[in-house]
């Protein structure tokens, strides 16, 4: 049971360049969610997705676009990544989309955009 | 504009020693509360989830408090442990959440 799993753990890109952050969790979780975190900021809400075939715009939507490709897999995609998309990316899950589920948090990915 | 607000910004305390980190939030729609413990490098996991009629939830040495007039909660740690060293990360708000910074822990023996 290896929870919430990202690829890849590092990416440098260059500006203009795109890129897709894979995320898939094995909790049979509904609901799906991406977020940024910046040094000095809180975590920020860019998609999520509440259930197999939607998804609904966060707080920082600009410049992604996502795919809830099953249950399964919510991928995160930059198609002309900006050096202010620089950050730490993180998906979770949830059983569902409750106001007290908990989230579960997979490892991160890095990204630099030069 | 929602806003999460955590104190101190650091804070370094002796193996053993309690401490306690505070949370002031201004958000709207308010349903709940969450703490966080995030180590260097990894994803936050979940240590506290209170509802706005909750005052209180404990996990072990975690204990937060909730004070729903005044929008504050509170995270308090008893009997540090070097592993506790870590961001603590405070989060508010219904369906969505709105995120303090952290409070960054080292724990020192």
């Amino acid at each position: 049971n290896a929870g919430v799993t990202q690829t890849p753990k590092f990416q440098v890109l260059k500006t203009g360049q795109s890129m897709t952050l894979q995320c898939a969790q094995d909790m049979n979780h509904n609901s799906m969610y991406w977020y940024r975190q910046d040094p000095g900021m809180g975590l920020r809400l860019i998609y999520y997705s509440a259930s197999e075939g939607t998804t609904d715009k966060g707080e920082v939507p600009n410049g992604y676009n996502v795919s809830r490709l099953n249950k399964r897999e919510f991928s995160l995609r930059l198609e002309s990544a900006a050096p202010s998309q620089t950050s730490v990316y993180f998906c979770a899950s949830s059983e569902g989309q409750g106001r007290l589920e908990t989230q579960y948090f997979g490892p991160g990915t890095r990204l630099l955009v030069l | 504009k929602n806003q999460v607000e955590q104190s101190p910004q650091s804070l370094i305390i002796l193996e053993g020693k309690n401490c306690t980190l505070q949370c002031n939030y201004t958000v709207s729609p308010f349903s709940n509360l969450r703490w966080y413990k995030q180590d260097t490098g990894r994803g936050p996991v979940s240590l506290t989830i209170m509802t706005f009629s909750e005052n209180t939830k404990s996990n072990g040495r975690y204990t937060a408090t909730l004070d729903a007039d005044t929008k504050q909660s509170s995270l308090h740690i008893t009997a540090s442990q070097l592993s506790d060293s870590a961001s603590y990360i405070c989060g508010a708000g219904s369906y969505q959440l709105t995120f303090g910074k952290g409070t960054k822990l080292s724990v020192i023996p």
